[in-house]
């Protein structure tokens, strides 16, 4: 059973235009979610993250909109820049757990 | 900025040894974490430490796997007698506290090769 799904395994899109990644989850008792960068050959950094008492939180280029009803975040990026290619991991987390809950990650390459 | 650091950055062990993966968390964190990623999948859980003492673990972390703080700084993962699908990138992580509020931050990884 996979609790947080990322369905586009890649994504294109021009310098300066929006990307938008998606995920969906399944378990209700989720209540943190978080956004991780990842590099080859580096570890997950963490990106931007949203408490389930919210519906949107922005930092910079950033912003992270929930969608509890739906159960889905997205991640937009405007403008995308080339240095921003890399893997996007959505994670999640419940209360009183020791752990985040990952999808399987999407590529984003933005093209110069 | 403090970072979370793992050595080797590759390991490579021969089916049925044992191997220890090291880890060296930001130093005022108090939770303690290991992923592991193969090849072409998903970032999996297997165990996160807090106290001293395992708080959770996957399916994944079996008889074979145990972790260790021993020395107040390191952190370590230990797979006891290694099988070819143990092969995967393994990263560390840890939080100022539960994952429930805020992030983690992992270490680059170490590359474990099972021959």
């Amino acid at each position: 059973d996979q609790q947080v799904k990322q369905n586009s395994p890649s994504l294109s899109v021009q310098e300066g235009r929006i990307s938008i990644l998606n995920c969906d989850y399944t378990n209700s008792m989720f209540d943190y979610f978080l956004w991780y960068k990842k590099y080859p050959a580096e570890g997950p950094t963490f990106l931007i993250s949203i408490s389930s008492i919210k519906d949107k939180n922005e930092d910079g280029r950033f912003t992270v909109f929930l969608n509890k009803s739906a159960k889905h975040l997205s991640l937009h990026i405007v403008p995308s820049q080339p240095g921003d290619s890399a893997v996007y991991f959505c994670a999640a987390s419940e209360i009183s757990a020791g752990k985040s809950t990952f999808g399987d990650g999407t590529t984003l390459t933005v093209k110069p | 900025e403090p970072e979370v650091t793992q050595t080797p950055s590759h390991q490579v062990t021969q089916m049925g040894q044992e191997v220890i993966l090291r880890c060296v968390p930001i130093s005022n964190h108090l939770y303690f974490y290991w992923y592991r990623q193969i090849l072409g999948q998903k970032v999996e859980f297997l165990v996160s430490f807090y106290n001293n003492e395992i708080s959770e673990k996957s399916e994944i972390f079996d008889d074979q796997f145990s972790v260790e703080r021993p020395d107040g700084s390191n952190f370590t993962l230990k797979i006891r007698s290694t099988k070819l699908e143990d092969s995967a990138m393994y990263f560390c992580a840890s939080s100022e506290a539960g994952v429930s509020n805020q992030p983690q931050h992992f270490g680059d990884g170490t590359r474990l090769s099972i021959l």
